[in-house]
């Protein structure tokens, strides 16, 4: 099993651009989640999903879109993006929401110049 | 506003010490994680819990409920287990972290 995938791993933008993170679980799991991380603050949840068909708003949502067409898939769209938005992205996924363990991506390292 | 407060921040120990991290919470929850931070980034999930203590090897982490404290202690603790440690709480429909505790464990 791989898990959670991330793609791409890293990525470089200009201000303005747009551009889709791609979030993979090969676990049957109904939980999914975007998170950012910046240095010196924890990981914050930008938005998270609690199945197919649903998404719903985090801590941080804004200037983020996110779609959850297939229980496998989690996509994080920037649609004009900032240089605020530079940061580590990670999706993780869970069977449930609070009490089981979340299953975590690599991370996607974003820069906006 | 911190939901989540951990200390310290950073730790440094010799090899084969008895360590402690600290996590205080300001909202009501049902369950706590702690989370591991590897230094090439990578973040796996070490614990959930929602009473009393749990252990795994050398790892044990204990909560506090009605005092809104958790702790994870490391027992003969090994360079390998550098990294930085995170407690995450689950309040509603959110989710907040710490900041981490960097742990460096020298030989």
């Amino acid at each position: 099993n791989a898990g959670v995938t991330q793609t791409p791993k890293f990525r470089v933008l200009k201000t303005g651009q747009s551009m889709t993170l791609l979030c993979a679980q090969d676990m049957n799991h109904e939980y999914m989640y975007w998170y950012r991380q910046d240095p010196g603050m924890g990981l914050r949840l930008i938005h998270y999903s609690v199945g197919e068909g649903t998404t719903a708003k985090g801590e941080v949502p804004d200037g983020y879109n996110v779609s959850r067409l297939k229980k496998q898939n989690f996509l994080l769209g920037l649609e004009s993006a900032a240089p605020s938005q530079t940061s580590v992205y990670f999706c993780a996924s869970s069977y449930l929401w609070r009490t089981q363990p979340q299953h975590f991506g690599d991370g996607t390292r974003l820069s906006i110049l | 506003k911190n939901e989540v407060e951990q200390s310290p921040q950073n730790l440094t120990a010799q090899e084969g010490e008895f360590i402690t991290i600290n996590c205080s919470y300001s909202v009501g929850i049902s369950a706590l994680h702690w989370l591991q931070q590897h230094p090439g980034g990578g973040i796996v999930s070490l614990f959930m819990l929602s009473s009393g203590k749990k252990k795994h090897g050398r790892l044990i982490a204990t909560i506090n409920i009605q005092e809104k404290h958790s702790s994870l202690h490391i027992t003969a603790s090994h360079p390998r287990d550098s990294a930085v440690y995170i407690c995450a709480v689950p309040p509603g429909n959110q989710f907040y972290f710490g900041t981490g505790t960097s742990l460096t464990v020298i030989p």
